[in-house]
């Protein structure tokens, strides 16, 4: 069984440029996470979506930060523009039935 | 903002001995998970223990949970070097997992 594919695997941008990140969550797995991830602390949630519906993303900086999961399936997670305190680590995740969840290798943003 | 608190933040020990990490949070939970994840790797679930467990075990892995402390530790016997790694609890207070900030356990050969 393929696991949670994301791609890049590391991205460096300068400030204020667009960037885009893919997920590709497990088959079957209806529920799909956003996180970040700064160095040395956990992951926090950015966005849960169930299927194609965003069911939370109270933590998602909306004036920059749009993501989108439209046939409920694979997802983009989009940033523009972007900001050096943007560097981090952006972690997706999915889940089958809300207990485990599965985590890809997260793409590593540098913002310079 | 992070509702569990790993402790110790660091853990150092040698191959052979036991690793203990303790988890603290703040709201009552229906589950705590235990997550590990290798450097510039993903999270990796470990275990899950419901608010109704006090106790539970997966090979080397020996969790506890205490709800009326609010408390819960995860214990790794017979430490290998590839155990090497961040250990996360996180807390599920409905639909969505908060993360600690982990303990950064290494073992060495």
């Amino acid at each position: 069984e393929a696991g949670v594919v994301q791609s890049p695997r590391y991205k460096i941008i300068e400030k204020k440029q667009p960037v885009a990140f893919w997920c590709n969550p497990i088959s079957g797995h209806n529920t799909l996470y956003w996180y970040l991830q700064n160095l040395g602390q956990g992951p926090e949630l950015l966005i849960r979506y169930e299927n194609e519906e965003a069911v939370d993303d109270s933590q998602l900086p909306k004036d920059r930060f749009s993501a989108e999961r439209l046939k409920g399936v694979d997802s983009t997670l989009k940033i523009q523009p972007a900001e050096l305190g943007d560097s981090a680590v952006y972690l997706c995740a999915s889940s089958l039935n809300k207990d485990e969840q599965y985590f890809g290798p997260g793409t590593r943003l540098t913002v310079t | 903002s992070q509702q569990g608190e790993e402790d110790p933040q660091a853990l150092s020990i040698q191959e052979g001995e036991n690793a203990t990490m303790n988890c603290s949070y703040k709201t009552s939970i229906n589950n705590l998970q235990w997550y590990r994840q290798n450097s510039g790797r993903g999270l990796v679930h470990l275990i899950l223990i419901r608010s109704n467990e006090r106790e539970k075990h997966s090979g080397r892995l020996r969790v506890t949970l205490d709800t009326s402390k609010k408390s819960s530790s995860l214990l790794i016997t017979a430490s290998r070097a590839a155990d090497t790694a961040s250990y996360f609890c996180a807390t599920d207070a409905g639909n969505m997992l908060t993360f600690g900030g982990g303990t950064r356990l290494m073992v060495k050969p």
